[in-house]
């Protein structure tokens, strides 16, 4: 089993929908988790961290499920420059280089 | 705002030749990273360093060495480039007390 899984998609959602994104990890001991965004063909950019109660930045909700093991990222209202790659990553603990890369989920926004 | 930035956006090289990638960041970072990106197989490390002249293996190391002399540098060096290091490479910083990753731009590597 990979350390860090997401559905590959692509989700095609039109403008204004909400969508949402699961990301399932499998090392209980993780410590930490993020979302990053990546742009086609760029290179990829802090979006969230997720804490234990969940957080909210704007349109973007993301929330940490300890007990199945999973974080979610919610997108309200989607816009077309939503168009993007996410990616999961947990730091599984122990230092920097326990830092793991999900593949991706892929979001186009359709008009 | 912290700038990290590589010395190709594309390189050509040919089987068995010797590559050097560069990254430097302006940041006073301690922490720099390599990483390949592939599809399917997301971000990969390759090696880190926490420390000018020091280094440690990440997930991927075979063919691969390191170099950080001054601590805005870290270069990535192919020894012998070989077609299955063909990707998209990429460049990382941070500070010590973060866990946010600052990425340079990549470097798509295709050795023919």
């Amino acid at each position: 089993r990979k350390e860090v899984e997401q559905d590959p998609g692509p989700f095609n959602v039109p403008e204004g929908a909400t969508v949402a994104f699961n990301c399932t990890y499998s090392n209980s001991a993780s410590q930490s988790f993020f979302w990053y965004r990546q742009d086609c063909r760029k290179e990829p950019k802090l979006l969230m961290s997720v804490y234990s109660s969940g957080n909210e930045d704007g349109r973007f909700t993301a929330q940490l499920n300890r007990a199945s093991q999973y974080i979610s990222l919610l997108i309200r209202d989607s816009k077309l420059s939503d168009s993007a790659t996410y990616l999961c990553v947990v730091n599984i603990g122990g230092g920097y280089q326990k830092v793991t890369f999900g593949t991706g989920t892929k979001l186009q926004v359709i008009p | 705002d912290v700038k990290v930035t590589q010395s190709s956006r594309y390189l050509v090289k040919r089987t068995g030749e010797k590559v050097f990638l560069e990254c430097v960041q302006d940041m006073d970072h301690e922490n720099m990273f390599w990483y390949r990106q592939d599809p399917g197989l997301g971000l990969r490390l390759i090696y880190f360093s926490y420390d000018v002249k020091m280094k440690e293996k990440g997930d991927i190391p075979e063919g691969y060495s390191v170099s950080r002399e001054k601590k805005e540098r870290f270069s990535l060096i192919l020894e012998s480039a070989s077609t299955n290091q063909t990707s998209m490479y990429l460049c990382a910083s941070l500070a010590g007390s973060s866990y946010e990753q600052y990425f340079g731009p990549g470097t798509r590597l295709t050795v023919t």
